[in-house]
């Protein structure tokens, strides 16, 4: 099935550091849903975002509706050990359906983050 | 809230056999909800689609008489995985979508913890 872009695939970085991750689409979505999972869990939902141009925090993460609509950003300030595992995006619009014409989330292919203590 | 439990977390069956796997949503009513698969480091793939009260819509590749799915209630679908064999092994997860609207068509969707299989 489709899939959204999401760069990079992964990254080291060191505990303390800010981490940069987007996800981009040649199509626009109206929304975007920023998910984080953990090894043999299910994803978790971070941040949604409704409006072009939209900022939105939760705690040290802050995410980005690109103006464009084809695109969005995440980013962790002063990232701990626990921010490890993969996080996900998924743009959604009510002009994709599944085959049962119900508005459907497309899902990136993920950024895996490894923190260095 | 908004927790999505899935059970159980993790069932080995031999090669065969039929597997069920539960999903409910505990705080909140979904009149959808949704099946996914996931290989080892790969993205979620969506498999169907279970809408109470009505049939499950299968995504095309997914071959509906082998995965079975039942959404009997607003806080109850299954999934059930006839005659199950080792390709069959996979993370299956469930998600739920909220009832309620939020702004314009769109809704949040919420992921229960995941069900291992491996059939042996």
């Amino acid at each position: 099935g489709q899939q959204l872009n999401q760069s990079p695939q992964s990254m080291f970085i060191q505990e303390g550091e800010d981490v940069s991750m987007n996800c981009t689409s040649s199509s626009i979505f109206n929304t975007w849903l920023w998910y984080k999972q953990d090894p043999g869990e299910g994803p978790v939902l971070l941040i949604a975002l409704y409006k072009a141009g939209e900022l939105t925090s939760n705690g040290r993460l802050t995410a980005q509706f690109g103006i464009t609509r084809k695109d969005s950003f995440l980013n962790i300030s002063a990232s701990i050990p626990s921010d490890v595992g993969i996080y996900f995006c998924a743009g959604g619009d009510r002009y994709r359906s599944t085959t049962s014409g119900t508005y459907k989330y497309i899902f990136g292919t993920g950024t895996r983050l490894k923190v260095l203590a | 809230g908004a927790v999505v439990s899935q059970h159980p977390s993790w069932v080995i069956c031999k090669s065969g056999t039929s597997v069920k796997i539960e999903c409910r949503s505990l705080d909140f009513q979904a009149t959808t909800m949704f099946w996914y698969r996931q290989f080892p480091k790969q993205s979620l793939m969506l498999m169907a689609t279970s809408n109470e009260g009505s049939k499950a819509t299968y995504e095309q590749g997914v071959e509906k008489d082998k995965f079975l799915i039942n959404h009997a209630s607003l806080t109850l679908s299954t999934l059930t995985v006839t005659s199950a064999h080792p390709e069959d092994s996979s993370f299956y997860i469930c998600s739920a979508r909220d009832k309620k609207t939020v702004g314009d068509f769109s809704y949040e969707q919420y992921f229960g913890p995941g069900t291992r299989l491996t059939v042996t």
